[in-house]
């Protein structure tokens, strides 16, 4: 059981090269999250996917596009790469607990170790 | 907009010492809030919720309080160790299926 599964771990991309992050979950889970994090400001959410066929746009979607590939995997995708879009990233899943479980209705994340992306 | 504020400079304490960290937010009436750890170079992981019915939730050295009148949530880890050295998020509900994180703080514990 891996959890949530993230690739690259390292990325350099010259300013308008194109590239995607790959995120996989083996747990089963509906909903998946693309966060990246910056210093001082926090993880910020870019797309989300609450079930498998459906994304959403969260608080930062701009440069950036997704793939809800099926249940299991979630892509994001920079098409043109920009400096602002040096960052790390990170992809999570949403944890079902059970029902009269202590976090049930809550959106308990797991996520991956994240993608460290360079744009120049 | 809705806003959670967390101290942006690192906490340092001796070890065995009580930590506290503070997480504050504004135009905001959460049904519960989360603390979450990282670790450098790695991604957050979940510790504790609370929800906006409970005063207190404890777990092994961990204690979270929840003051729904102050907008404000405090996390505590006591007999601090040098292990317990990490980043920890503050995290609201953000609308249906979202997560708001704040920025961190860092604990270090010296030993």
């Amino acid at each position: 059981n891996a959890g949530v599964t993230q690739t690259p771990k390292f990325q350099v991309l010259k300013t308008g090269q194109s590239m995607t992050l790959q995120c996989a979950q083996d747990m089963n889970h509906n909903s998946m999250y693309w966060y990246r994090q910056d210093p001082g400001m926090g993880l910020r959410l870019i797309y989300y996917s609450a079930s498998e066929g459906t994304t959403d746009k969260g608080e930062v979607p701009n440069g950036y596009n997704v793939s809800r590939l099926n249940k299991r995997e979630f892509s994001l995708r920079l098409e043109s790469a920009a400096p602002s879009q040096t960052s790390v990233y990170f992809c999570a899943s949403k944890t079902n607990p059970g029902q009269g479980a202590t976090n049930s209705g809550a959106n308990v994340l797991t996520f991956g170790a994240g993608s460290r992306l360079t744009v120049l | 907009s809705q806003k959670i504020e967390q101290n942006s400079e690192a906490l340092n304490i001796q070890e065995g010492k009580t930590a506290t960290l503070t997480c504050n937010y504004t135009n905001y009436s959460p049904a519960y809030l989360q603390w979450y750890r990282q670790d450098p170079g790695r991604g957050p992981v979940f510790l504790l919720l609370i929800r906006e019915n409970e005063k207190e939730k404890r777990k092994e050295r961990l204690k979270v309080t929840f003051d729904t009148t102050l907008k404000q949530s405090l996390f505590h880890i006591t007999a601090s160790q040098p292990a317990d050295s990490a980043t920890y998020l503050c995290a609201l509900p953000g609308g249906y299926n979202k997560l708001i994180f704040g920025a961190g703080t860092r604990l270090a514990v010296h030993p």
